[in-house]
């Protein structure tokens, strides 16, 4: 298995423009997330998905859309970018078994944006 | 509501000493609690975790952890360092209350660790 793979890994955006940051995983897990690292404030959670078709907002939203069309795919838009948004960008994905959930997530490598 | 505090940004260490690196917690039911580490450059990865069982959690490298519930901490300690574990330490925690709870962790700011020699 890749795990959880995130393209591209460095990206350069100008303000105003738009792009999307892709995730994928191959373990056929049900819940995926995005979180934004910023020095001294850790990882803060923007959007999650409980399962395909399924999205909400987490704790930093605003700026980032999302959709989950299949299992495999939760790729986060940037519609209109701003240099607040200059951040690393990590995915993750988890799972439940048997009714059980692990709650442990495992990570993407990130990717590291720049707004300029 | 939940949140986790990670006492001291930064943190150092001789290779051989005692690595001490703490966390407190808030939760309004009984908490997940977990340990990542993040090498330069790199994605996450789980150190350990408390999910209700034992208190005294063991992970890899040596690393572990207690669940004190009276203090609302789950400190990281491993007995020796070494260079190796030079990196950046998240806690984070997550309530087992199912449904949307699936997806979210709350982090703590994270201890970035220095191994001297």
């Amino acid at each position: 298995n890749a795990g959880v793979t995130q393209t591209p890994k460095f990206q350069v955006l100008k303000t105003g423009q738009s792009m999307t940051l892709q995730c994928a995983q191959d373990m056929n897990h049900e819940y995926m997330s995005w979180y934004r690292q910023d020095p001294g404030m850790g990882l803060r959670l923007i959007h999650y998905s409980v399962g395909a078709g399924i999205t909400d907002q987490g704790e930093v939203p605003n700026g980032y859309n999302v959709s989950r069309s299949t299992t495999e795919d939760f790729p986060l838009r940037l519609l209109s970018a701003a240099p607040s948004q200059t951040s690393v960008y990590f995915c993750a994905s988890s799972y439940s078994k048997s009714g059980q959930h692990s709650y442990e997530q495992y990570f993407g490598p990130g990717t590291r944006l720049t707004v300029t | 509501a939940q949140s986790v505090t990670q006492l001291g940004s930064h943190v150092s260490v001789s290779e051989g000493a005692l690595v001490l690196l703490r966390c407190n917690y808030s939760s309004s039911v009984p908490p997940y609690l977990f340990w990542y580490v993040q090498y330069p450059n790199q994605g996450l990865q789980l150190l350990l975790k408390y999910t209700s069982a034992a208190t005294l959690v063991k992970g890899i490298n040596d690393f572990e952890a207690e669940f004190k519930k009276s203090e609302t901490s789950f400190h990281l300690t491993k007995p020796s360092a070494h260079m190796s574990d030079a990196a950046e330490y998240f806690c984070a925690v997550s309530l087992p209350t199912g449904g949307t709870s699936y997806g979210k962790l709350t982090f703590g700011q994270g201890t970035i660790l220095t191994v001297h020699p």
